[in-house]
């Protein structure tokens, strides 16, 4: 059974800074994984989509990597601004059928 | 070009009551799912569709939940009778190609059993 974690839970940086949002698989065995930002009784938005086959994808300020062997992706995130904070969500696509996903990472991002 | 649109954005009810959540995928989207967040834990999923069929439904919770998509355009799901645990917000999302294509999420449907 797929199991998703993310770490660390919370996050609160100054603006301008660089930073890391991990996130963990326990079944290699993926057909892509997309990570999501949720702001506040809103929607999923997605941010970026990686197949199985790729190593990493880029939008903007934005990177995600993924080793599939290891079973982990991060989401960088470079320059943060305040507009940047709400909650990262990564999701684990198992076989094409649906998603599993993580807890969450809440992000912070102070002026 | 809509995203995926989904009614009502709340709704509260009583518990025993009926309600039916709708959701309008993405034009040309054939795969539509349905995943719900209850409070303090994760998105879980409930079903997938792929046009009219159920290709897996199971993350549906008991038999009070009943998906439809009739004509493989919007999916309507019924909760019925509604229990308080059944609280939560209800996302739909559709994709286009199973699996390799991005998943696209509405803006969720917050439930509130009282």
């Amino acid at each position: 059974k797929q199991e998703v974690t993310q770490i660390p839970a919370a996050l609160s940086v100054p603006e301008g800074e660089n930073l890391v949002l991990n996130c963990s698989f326990t079944d290699s065995a993926i057909y892509n994984l997309q990570w999501f930002r949720q702001d506040p009784g809103k929607g999923l938005t997605s941010l970026l989509l990686i197949q199985s086959s790729q190593r990493e994808q880029t939008s903007g300020r934005l990177n995600a990597s993924l080793d599939k062997s290891s079973g982990r992706s991060t989401l960088y995130i470079a320059a943060s601004q305040p507009g940047d904070s709400a909650t990262y969500l990564c999701a684990v696509d198992n076989y094409g059928q649906n998603f599993v996903f993580g807890p969450g990472t809440r992000l912070s991002v102070l002026p | 070009e809509a995203g995926v649109t989904q009614f009502p954005s709340h709704s509260v009810i009583e518990k025993g009551q009926t309600v039916t959540l709708r959701c309008d995928p993405i034009s040309g989207h054939d795969n539509l799912y349905w995943y719900r967040r209850v409070m303090g834990k994760e998105i879980k999923f409930l079903l997938h569709f792929v046009k009219e069929s159920k290709q897996d439904e199971s993350g549906m919770p008991n038999n009070r939940f009943l998906a439809e998509r009739t004509g493989g355009t919007y999916s309507t799901l019924k909760v019925q009778p509604a229990e308080l645990e059944d609280s939560g917000v209800y996302f739909c999302a559709s994709s286009q190609d199973l699996g390799q294509s991005e998943a696209f999420f509405g803006q969720g449907t917050r439930l509130t059993v009282v």
